[in-house]
């Protein structure tokens, strides 16, 4: 079935950047934007933004938008994304999730979760 | 940004009783293609969310059909007919209408 691997847990400083990325499998990578969003431990799920694998456009949310880059490399059927000027407040499950449907109604499947820690 | 609101936020439920969660959202979610841009996702402990009902009342594949969702405009329902043990986790709504996406705080259902 459709599959997003992401890859594994990053522990960063203060001031550092970080870079996610989400290998799509058994699936047209070009045909679906991806979008991430994040979770902080025991909160709610916050929207980081979208990007389109065909033609690299991308939008992001107000937030992020000065800290944020979403990139892809369609040779390897991933997508990345870079997280910048890392504050404690940053620690938080970053997950990759696949649009389906029309204006990108739904999200499925999502990734497994990429655990980042932002700590001195 | 459209605000997702919730409720209950925490839901004990008895095994093989009925549940049911509402969302409401600040502004319609309709489409202009008819459609109501509005999911719902269970987060089991530890794991990603998994899609259960999109376009606010479509089972998505593989979801059992005590699940149900209804719905239009600014207020919605998801139902469990039947609760199962392994229904435990936060269910949340989330609209895809415009972005920013936006979710529900989550209601987290217990099972007695």
């Amino acid at each position: 079935q459709v599959q997003l691997v992401q890859s594994g847990a990053e522990v960063k400083k203060p001031g550092a950047s970080v870079k996610v990325s989400c290998k799509a499998s058994r699936y047209t990578f070009t045909n679906n934007d991806i979008n991430w969003f994040r979770q902080a431990t025991g909160q709610g799920l916050e929207w980081l933004g979208w990007m389109n694998p065909n033609s690299g456009n991308r939008g992001y949310a107000q937030k992020f938008q000065d800290r944020v880059t979403m990139t892809r490399n369609t040779s390897m059927s991933t997508a990345y994304m870079e997280l910048r000027s890392l504050k404690s407040d940053d620690t938080a499950v970053y997950y990759c999730a696949r649009c389906v449907g029309v204006d990108c109604a739904w999200f499925h499947p999502w990734g497994q979760g990429t655990l980042v820690t932002v700590s001195s | 940004d459209i605000v997702m609101t919730q409720s209950p936020l925490s839901l004990p439920v008895t095994p093989g009783e009925p549940a049911s969660i509402s969302c409401r959202s600040s502004q319609s979610l309709l489409h202009r293609n008819g459609d109501n841009f509005l999911a719902w996702y269970l987060q089991k402990p530890g794991k990603s969310p998994q899609l259960l009902i999109y376009l606010a009342s479509n089972r998505a594949s593989g979801v059992p059909d005590r699940f149900s969702g209804s719905g239009s405009g600014t207020d919605f329902t998801l139902k469990i007919s039947r609760v199962e043990a392994e229904d435990a986790g936060v269910y949340y709504c989330m609209q895809a209408l415009q972005a920013p996406r936006t979710f529900g705080q989550g209601t987290k259902v217990e099972i007695k």
